[in-house]
């Protein structure tokens, strides 16, 4: 069974400062793994993705993440924080099969101006 | 660029009545699911459904729910007889290869 740990339920940054919002996995066979953002009130909007190849994996608005097998990690990053940032933050895994998603709790991003 | 889409946004009902949440998934996808997010919680798997069959449902979908394609384009869930505790938002999506595609949510609130 696969399983996501998220790990800070809330996350503050000064706007300009790194954004590192952290994810860790279980998965007992290769993972697919995903960050996905919500803003208040709207939906899922995917910002990256994992699945085979290079390991850094860059998504919109100036994201990346790296999946790190031997830490079973994949950490989003941003060199630098907007206030637009601001917003919920999910990571998810899903492996071959039925591709069912399993998320995070989940981690509120706050930028401070 | 194709979305999913949900309606609707928001439904209100007393507890014990019947809701049907629609969707219309992303046109060329076969692959469809429903998750649910109960306030301040992360974002739970119900059922995914392929081929007009349901392939993998969790534990929380139990008798009370039920998923239907009853036409080419939409794809619901409905609950039969809700209860305070369905009180929730609820995702549909729809996949292509690995990745999903989520809709905007409908929230449902069981009074």
């Amino acid at each position: 069974a696969q399983s996501v740990t998220q790990l800070g339920s809330h996350v503050s940054v000064s706007e300009g400062a790194l954004v590192l919002l952290r994810c860790n996995y279980s998965s007992s066979v290769p993972p697919y793994l995903f960050w996905y953002v919500q803003y208040p009130n709207q939906g899922l909007q995917l910002l990256l993705k994992y699945t085979t190849g290079a390991t850094l994996v860059k998504g919109i608005n100036g994201f990346e993440a790296e999946f790190k097998k031997s830490e079973t990690s994949f950490h989003l990053t941003k060199p630098s924080a907007h206030m637009s940032d601001a917003a919920e933050y999910f990571c998810a895994v899903s492996t071959s099969g039925t591709y069912k998603y399993i998320f995070g709790t989940g981690t509120r991003l706050k930028v401070l101006a | 660029e194709p979305e999913v889409t949900q309606t609707p946004s928001h439904q209100v009902t007393q507890m014990g009545q019947e809701v049907i949440l629609r969707c219309v998934p992303i046109s060329n996808h076969l692959y469809f699911y429903w998750y649910r997010q109960i306030l301040g919680q992360k974002v739970e798997f119900l059922v995914s459904f392929y081929n007009n069959e349901i392939s993998e449902k969790s534990e929380i979908f139990d008798d009370q729910f039920s998923v239907e394609r009853p036409d080419g384009s939409n794809f619901t869930l409905k609950i039969r007889s809700t209860k305070l505790e369905d009180s929730a938002m609820y995702f549909c999506a729809s996949r292509a290869a690995d990745t999903q595609y989520f809709g905007p949510g409908t929230r449902l609130t069981v009074l």
